[in-house]
Protein backbone atom coordinates (compact mmCIF):
# COMPACT_ATOMS: atom_id res chain seq x y z
CA UNK A 1 0.00 0.00 0.00
CA UNK A 2 1.37 3.16 -1.21
CA UNK A 3 1.06 5.57 2.23
CA UNK A 4 2.63 9.12 0.23
CA UNK A 5 1.73 9.92 -3.23
CA UNK A 6 3.43 12.09 -4.93
CA UNK A 7 2.98 14.03 -8.50
CA UNK A 8 3.21 15.11 -11.15
CA UNK A 9 5.82 12.24 -12.36
CA UNK A 10 7.78 14.76 -14.32
CA UNK A 11 8.16 18.42 -14.87
CA UNK A 12 9.14 20.72 -17.44
CA UNK A 13 9.92 24.13 -16.18
CA UNK A 14 11.64 27.33 -18.02
CA UNK A 15 14.26 28.49 -16.60
CA UNK A 16 13.22 31.21 -13.82
CA UNK A 17 9.88 29.90 -13.34
CA UNK A 18 8.69 27.97 -10.20
CA UNK A 19 8.42 24.06 -9.94
CA UNK A 20 5.76 22.54 -7.66
CA UNK A 21 5.23 19.09 -6.67
CA UNK A 22 2.79 17.89 -4.49
CA UNK A 23 2.70 14.92 -2.20
CA UNK A 24 -0.25 13.66 -0.47
CA UNK A 25 -0.42 11.33 2.82
CA UNK A 26 -2.54 9.32 4.85
CA UNK A 27 -0.98 8.15 7.89
CA UNK A 28 -1.32 10.76 10.05
CA UNK A 29 1.34 9.23 12.47
CA UNK A 30 3.41 10.52 10.19
CA UNK A 31 5.79 13.30 12.29
CA UNK A 32 8.18 14.50 9.78
CA UNK A 33 8.64 15.24 5.89
CA UNK A 34 11.88 15.45 4.22
CA UNK A 35 12.12 16.21 0.35
CA UNK A 36 15.26 14.51 -1.32
CA UNK A 37 17.31 15.87 -4.76
CA UNK A 38 18.52 12.65 -6.43
CA UNK A 39 20.70 12.88 -9.38
CA UNK A 40 21.57 10.53 -11.83
CA UNK A 41 24.37 7.56 -10.02
CA UNK A 42 24.27 9.56 -6.79
CA UNK A 43 22.07 8.70 -3.57
CA UNK A 44 19.25 10.88 -2.58
CA UNK A 45 20.90 14.40 -0.86
CA UNK A 46 18.14 15.95 1.98
CA UNK A 47 16.99 19.53 0.80
CA UNK A 48 14.65 20.48 3.47
CA UNK A 49 12.16 19.06 5.64
CA UNK A 50 9.18 19.94 8.14
CA UNK A 51 7.34 18.70 10.89
CA UNK A 52 3.78 19.15 10.80
CA UNK A 53 3.19 21.96 13.72
CA UNK A 54 4.85 24.20 10.78
CA UNK A 55 2.67 25.52 7.94
CA UNK A 56 5.55 26.28 5.31
CA UNK A 57 9.54 26.28 5.83
CA UNK A 58 11.22 28.24 3.90
CA UNK A 59 15.35 27.59 2.73
CA UNK A 60 16.79 29.88 -0.14
CA UNK A 61 15.03 28.81 -3.46
CA UNK A 62 13.12 26.44 -1.60
CA UNK A 63 10.15 25.69 0.22
CA UNK A 64 7.98 23.45 1.47
CA UNK A 65 3.96 23.96 2.20
CA UNK A 66 1.92 22.22 4.66
CA UNK A 67 -1.42 21.35 5.23
CA UNK A 68 -2.35 18.92 7.90
CA UNK A 69 -5.70 19.03 8.32
CA UNK A 70 -5.70 18.17 4.02
CA UNK A 71 -2.52 15.58 4.68
CA UNK A 72 -0.87 17.33 1.57
CA UNK A 73 3.00 18.93 1.46
CA UNK A 74 4.66 20.62 -1.56
CA UNK A 75 8.09 21.47 -2.65
CA UNK A 76 8.52 24.79 -4.20
CA UNK A 77 11.39 25.64 -6.15
CA UNK A 78 11.77 29.58 -6.68
CA UNK A 79 13.78 30.90 -9.69
CA UNK A 80 14.73 27.20 -11.02
CA UNK A 81 17.84 26.63 -12.15
CA UNK A 82 19.31 24.11 -14.90
CA UNK A 83 21.40 23.02 -11.93
CA UNK A 84 17.98 22.30 -10.04
CA UNK A 85 17.17 19.41 -12.84
CA UNK A 86 17.15 16.34 -11.33
CA UNK A 87 14.82 13.78 -9.37
CA UNK A 88 12.61 15.42 -6.19
CA UNK A 89 11.33 12.36 -3.76
CA UNK A 90 8.85 13.37 -0.97
CA UNK A 91 8.69 11.29 2.18
CA UNK A 92 7.30 11.10 5.53
CA UNK A 93 9.04 9.47 8.51
CA UNK A 94 6.77 6.69 10.78
CA UNK A 95 7.38 3.83 12.56
CA UNK A 96 11.09 4.77 14.49
CA UNK A 97 13.24 5.98 11.71
CA UNK A 98 11.46 4.74 8.61
CA UNK A 99 10.96 6.85 5.89
CA UNK A 100 8.13 6.40 3.61
CA UNK A 101 9.32 7.63 -0.27
CA UNK A 102 6.95 9.12 -2.82
CA UNK A 103 7.79 7.81 -6.37
CA UNK A 104 9.71 10.49 -7.44
CA UNK A 105 9.38 13.64 -10.11
CA UNK A 106 11.71 14.40 -12.60
CA UNK A 107 12.27 18.00 -12.96
CA UNK A 108 13.79 19.17 -16.12
CA UNK A 109 14.92 23.00 -16.09
CA UNK A 110 15.04 24.49 -19.87
CA UNK A 111 17.06 27.49 -20.58
CA UNK B 1 33.22 15.85 8.03
CA UNK B 2 32.93 12.66 5.41
CA UNK B 3 29.77 11.57 3.95
CA UNK B 4 28.33 8.05 4.22
CA UNK B 5 30.34 5.54 2.07
CA UNK B 6 29.25 2.73 0.66
CA UNK B 7 31.32 -0.54 -0.49
CA UNK B 8 31.04 -1.86 -3.42
CA UNK B 9 29.81 1.10 -5.49
CA UNK B 10 29.04 -1.53 -8.20
CA UNK B 11 28.77 -5.27 -8.11
CA UNK B 12 27.64 -8.17 -10.42
CA UNK B 13 26.34 -11.49 -9.29
CA UNK B 14 24.49 -14.27 -10.63
CA UNK B 15 21.07 -15.89 -9.32
CA UNK B 16 21.55 -17.87 -6.09
CA UNK B 17 24.48 -16.31 -5.02
CA UNK B 18 24.94 -14.62 -2.03
CA UNK B 19 26.57 -10.57 -1.44
CA UNK B 20 27.14 -8.86 1.36
CA UNK B 21 26.89 -4.79 1.08
CA UNK B 22 28.59 -2.35 3.72
CA UNK B 23 28.21 0.99 4.94
CA UNK B 24 30.33 3.33 7.27
CA UNK B 25 27.89 5.94 8.83
CA UNK B 26 29.08 9.96 9.15
CA UNK B 27 31.64 9.97 11.93
CA UNK B 28 29.94 10.41 15.42
CA UNK B 29 25.87 8.60 14.07
CA UNK B 30 24.70 5.99 15.37
CA UNK B 31 21.67 4.69 13.47
CA UNK B 32 22.02 3.30 9.96
CA UNK B 33 19.01 2.43 7.67
CA UNK B 34 18.96 0.48 4.18
CA UNK B 35 17.11 0.88 1.27
CA UNK B 36 16.16 -0.23 -2.10
CA UNK B 37 15.67 1.45 -4.87
CA UNK B 38 14.43 0.37 -8.23
CA UNK B 39 12.62 1.81 -10.90
CA UNK B 40 9.10 -0.31 -10.67
CA UNK B 41 9.12 -0.14 -6.55
CA UNK B 42 11.00 3.15 -6.05
CA UNK B 43 12.69 3.52 -2.55
CA UNK B 44 11.85 1.05 -0.20
CA UNK B 45 12.90 0.99 3.52
CA UNK B 46 14.85 -2.46 4.46
CA UNK B 47 15.48 -2.01 7.97
CA UNK B 48 17.15 0.05 10.74
CA UNK B 49 19.93 -0.54 13.10
CA UNK B 50 20.73 1.54 16.18
CA UNK B 51 23.47 -0.01 19.08
CA UNK B 52 23.94 -2.73 16.84
CA UNK B 53 20.35 -4.17 17.56
CA UNK B 54 17.22 -4.04 14.55
CA UNK B 55 14.82 -1.34 15.38
CA UNK B 56 12.72 -1.57 12.63
CA UNK B 57 12.71 -4.34 9.73
CA UNK B 58 10.82 -3.50 6.07
CA UNK B 59 8.70 -5.70 4.21
CA UNK B 60 11.42 -8.04 2.33
CA UNK B 61 12.03 -11.45 2.37
CA UNK B 62 14.32 -13.42 5.04
CA UNK B 63 16.93 -13.31 2.30
CA UNK B 64 17.64 -9.97 3.27
CA UNK B 65 19.50 -9.90 6.60
CA UNK B 66 21.86 -6.96 8.18
CA UNK B 67 24.05 -6.19 11.07
CA UNK B 68 25.52 -3.60 13.10
CA UNK B 69 28.69 -3.61 14.58
CA UNK B 70 30.08 -1.94 17.51
CA UNK B 71 31.52 1.22 15.66
CA UNK B 72 28.36 1.66 14.35
CA UNK B 73 29.43 0.31 10.69
CA UNK B 74 26.95 -2.10 9.12
CA UNK B 75 26.48 -4.58 6.60
CA UNK B 76 23.61 -6.06 4.95
CA UNK B 77 23.52 -9.59 3.23
CA UNK B 78 21.70 -10.79 0.23
CA UNK B 79 21.31 -14.58 0.10
CA UNK B 80 19.84 -16.87 -2.69
CA UNK B 81 19.99 -13.77 -5.38
CA UNK B 82 17.23 -13.68 -7.80
CA UNK B 83 16.45 -11.69 -10.71
CA UNK B 84 14.49 -8.81 -9.18
CA UNK B 85 17.19 -8.31 -6.45
CA UNK B 86 18.68 -5.99 -8.76
CA UNK B 87 18.47 -2.80 -7.70
CA UNK B 88 20.47 0.27 -6.18
CA UNK B 89 20.69 -0.52 -2.22
CA UNK B 90 21.29 2.66 0.28
CA UNK B 91 22.89 3.71 3.00
CA UNK B 92 21.79 6.24 5.33
CA UNK B 93 23.09 7.42 8.79
CA UNK B 94 21.55 9.44 11.71
CA UNK B 95 22.73 11.29 14.78
CA UNK B 96 20.55 8.94 16.65
CA UNK B 97 16.89 7.80 15.54
CA UNK B 98 14.46 10.41 14.85
CA UNK B 99 17.08 12.71 13.44
CA UNK B 100 17.51 13.15 9.81
CA UNK B 101 19.24 10.49 7.46
CA UNK B 102 22.10 11.50 5.28
CA UNK B 103 22.33 8.86 2.26
CA UNK B 104 25.40 7.46 0.74
CA UNK B 105 26.15 7.29 -3.18
CA UNK B 106 24.27 3.05 -2.76
CA UNK B 107 25.68 0.04 -4.15
CA UNK B 108 24.25 -0.69 -7.27
CA UNK B 109 23.62 -4.65 -7.95
CA UNK B 110 23.24 -6.37 -11.14
CA UNK B 111 22.06 -9.85 -10.68
CA UNK B 112 22.47 -11.73 -13.85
Amino acid sequence: QQQVKQSPQSLIVQKGGISIINCAYENTAFDYFPWYQQFPGKGPALLIAIRPDVSEKKEGRFTISFNKSAKQFSLHIMDSQPGDSATYFCAARGGGNKLTFGTGTQLKVEL
Amino acid sequence: KAGVTQTPRYLIKTRGQQVTLSCSPISGHRSVSWYQQTPGQGLQFLFEYFSETQRNKGNFPGRFSGRQFSNSRSEMNVSTLELGDSALYLCASSLEPQETQYFGPGTRLLVL
